[in-house]
């Protein structure tokens, strides 16, 4: 099992450039989520899914947007990239709601 | 509103001392709490959650519901210890984790 994986690992873009990010997990996990972490703020849920097909918004999810179209992918997606997000982007996964979150690699994100 | 407070963003210890990572957390109902590890430039592992009381790379962490906090201890740091240590609690959406701002942890030789 590869576990939970993301694509790409490292992105430059421009502001206003758009770009997807991929989640992927082999562990036919239900639940998946998106999070940044920035220096001196810890990480912070962008959105998340409960299910094929459902996403719903966390603390922090304006100027994302995602799909769940199959259950192994979770797509992150920046319309119109600003420099505030700049980050490192985790997505994670869990196969139910009582058990451990397994965090992907992760993907370093600049924006200029 | 849930929030996890971790009052320290830099601990140095030397090597063989004990070490102390503290956690408080504000939540309304029954708490459950995680402490992760990253070392360098790797992703976030799950070190200790409360419900399973072990101890993991001889750390521990006991839940104090009293004062509110979740302090991750052990007696004898060794340099491979060294890492970014994030205190959770769970009951974000979906029962997403909220999580401190994490401790960077150096282990002096």
């Amino acid at each position: 099992n590869a576990g939970v994986t993301q694509t790409p690992k490292f992105r430059v873009l421009k502001t206003g450039q758009s770009m997807t990010l991929l989640c992927a997990q082999d562990m036919n996990h239900e639940y998946m989520y998106w999070y940044r972490q920035d220096p001196g703020m810890g990480l912070r849920l962008i959105h998340y899914s409960v299910g094929e097909g459902t996403t719903a918004k966390g603390e922090v999810p304006d100027g994302y947007n995602v799909s769940r179209l199959k259950k192994q992918n979770f797509l992150l997606g920046l319309e119109s990239a600003a420099p505030s997000q700049t980050s490192v982007y985790f997505c994670a996964s869990r196969v139910s709601s009582y058990n451990e979150q397994f965090f992907g690699p992760g993907t370093r994100l600049t924006v200029l | 509103a849930q929030r996890v407070t971790q009052p320290e963003k830099l601990l140095s210890v030397f090597k063989g001392a004990p070490v102390e990572l503290k956690c408080n957390y504000s939540y309304s109902g029954s708490p459950e709490l995680f402490w992760y590890v990253q070392y360098s430039r790797q992703r976030l592992q799950l070190l200790l959650r409360h419900i399973s009381r072990e101890s993991i790379k001889g750390f521990t962490a006991d839940l104090n519901k009293g004062e509110t906090s979740f302090h991750l201890k052990k007696p004898f740091a060794q340099e491979e210890d060294s890492a970014m240590y994030y205190c959770a609690l769970r009951g974000g959406g979906a029962d997403g984790l909220t999580f401190g701002k994490g401790t960077h942890l150096i282990i002096q030789p």
